[in-house]
């Protein structure tokens, strides 16, 4: 069965700081690999994907993320995070990039607090 | 082009009651895909939709039902209503092409079960 692993449920940082949000994946054949954001009251956007080629992977946003498939690993990264990236962040596997028949298997989030 | 839109945006039900909730896919698009989203927790995948049929389904039991319509919009319902049902219902329509396409989430109905 996949599953999606968010260590963190909470994490602050700084204004202008860096940020790297960890998700670890269990997925029995090569999967598609997603982060989502989640605005108070919102629905998720997509900020990345992940399925083949680099394994650095340039979102929206300014996020980017890496593949480590040794690891098991699909990390969310920012070099410097605005008042406005505070938000909800989902890590997300799926066999298709609509998530096919067993639908995408989301993370439980990590909760992202912007200190001024 | 008009987004994924879903209704109500709030509702409030007793225990035993049931519910419809509604969802309108992005323009082109032919699959719906339903999620339930509890409060602290990541969105769980009910089931899919795609040419009025349903395409695969989590882990909910049959008093969770859709349909998708011609118009590719389509309707949750769920029976006998418990309180473990509160949650944000969130519809995705997507392009089905080869492996399918990308979910565009709507912004969810949020039921609340007394």
């Amino acid at each position: 069965a996949q599953s999606v692993t968010q260590p963190d449920i909470h994490i602050t940082v700084s204004e202008g700081a860096s940020l790297e949000l960890r998700c670890n994946y269990s997925y029995g054949a090569t999967p598609y690999l997603f982060w989502y954001v989640q605005s108070p009251g919102q629905g998720l956007q997509l900020l990345l994907k992940y399925f083949s080629g680099d394994t650095l992977v340039q979102g929206i946003k300014g996020f980017e993320a890496e593949f480590k498939r040794s690891q098991s690993s699909f990390n969310l990264r920012k070099p410097s995070v605005h008042w406005s990236d505070a938000a909800e962040y989902f890590c997300a596997v799926g066999a298709t990039l609509g998530g096919g028949a067993d639908g995408l298997t989301f993370g439980k989030g990590t909760h992202l607090i912007i200190q001024p | 082009e008009t987004g994924v839109t879903q209704s109500p945006t709030h509702l409030i039900k007793t225990r035993g009651q049931q519910v419809t909730l509604r969802c309108s896919s992005q323009s082109g698009h032919n699959t719906v895909s339903w999620y339930q989203q509890a409060l602290g927790q990541g969105p769980q995948f009910i089931f899919q939709y795609y040419r009025e049929e349903e395409n695969g389904r989590g882990n909910f039991p049959p008093r969770f039902s859709g349909l998708q319509f011609p118009n590719y919009s389509s309707e949750l319902n769920v029976n006998a209503l418990e309180l473990d049902d509160s949650a944000l219902y969130l519809c995705a329509s997507s392009r089905r092409q080869g492996s399918g396409g990308e979910l565009f989430f709507g912004e969810g109905s949020r039921l609340t079960v007394l």
